[in-house]
């Protein structure tokens, strides 16, 4: 299965600034998927990013608050801009399945917003 | 819209105990259902993926099944051990990307 690095693994961020989160994938993949996770809550999608092509953002999700760049097969990164607290969550991209191994998922990184 | 749903939210039991974590969903036009481990803090590590033509997978003392027309899966766990607490999530996959229930969040007691 695809193996996905994923950075920066956390971070605590002042708010009112921004911090760009990127995804490494070690194989060419077509779609790669972002996600929230809300302290105490399940994972959400942001957006779906396909390469060459605008993202696609989920109901709630914003490009503005949510930019997402996808420049090649390999990589994408998602900004969370103009911080609040309520932006604290875990961040997680992934990839779409492949074959038998399902969705793979980064590591995550763990946002806090002070 | 699909909805996943994960009984029980939390559960507790001593070492060495079987145990089954339930899953239901409501659009049964699934491609996939795959179960999920997160530690606290964590990304996620797939555990089982089962396909839509697929009754059930298994990987050492893991097993899932899944019937997809009454939108339910289960993971059993056997033997269960203190290693095995985390959350488990449960997410399906049909005409659009995954969709997860809100885990069951296990501890094993020693």
């Amino acid at each position: 299965s695809a193996v996905i690095s994923q950075k920066p693994s956390r971070d605590i961020c002042q708010r009112g600034t921004s911090l760009t989160i990127q995804c490494q994938v070690d194989s060419q993949v077509t779609m790669m998927f972002w996600y929230r996770q809300q302290p105490g809550q399940s994972l959400t999608l942001i957006a779906t990013a396909n390469q060459g092509s605008e993202a696609t953002y989920e109901s709630g999700f914003v490009i503005d608050k949510f930019p997402i760049s996808r420049p090649n097969l390999t990589f994408s990164t998602l900004t969370v801009s103009n911080m609040s607290p309520e932006d604290s969550s875990i961040y997680l991209c992934s990839v779409a399945p492949q074959g038998v191994y399902g969705y793979t998922f980064g590591s995550g990184t763990r946002l806090t917003v002070v | 819209k699909q909805e996943v749903t994960q009984i029980p939210a939390a559960l507790s039991v001593p070492e060495g105990e079987n145990l089954v974590l339930n899953c239901s969903f409501t659009d049964s036009a699934i491609y996939n259902l795959q179960w999920f481990r997160q530690d606290p803090g964590k990304g996620l590590t797939s555990l089982l993926l089962i396909q839509s033509s697929q009754r059930e997978q298994t990987s050492g003392r893991l097993n899932a099944s899944l019937d997809k027309s009454s939108g339910r899966s289960t993971l059993y766990i056997a033997a269960s051990q203190p290693g095995d607490s985390a959350t488990y999530l449960c997410a399906v996959s049909g005409n659009t990307p995954l969709v997860f229930g809100k885990g069951t969040r296990l501890s094993v007691i020693a």
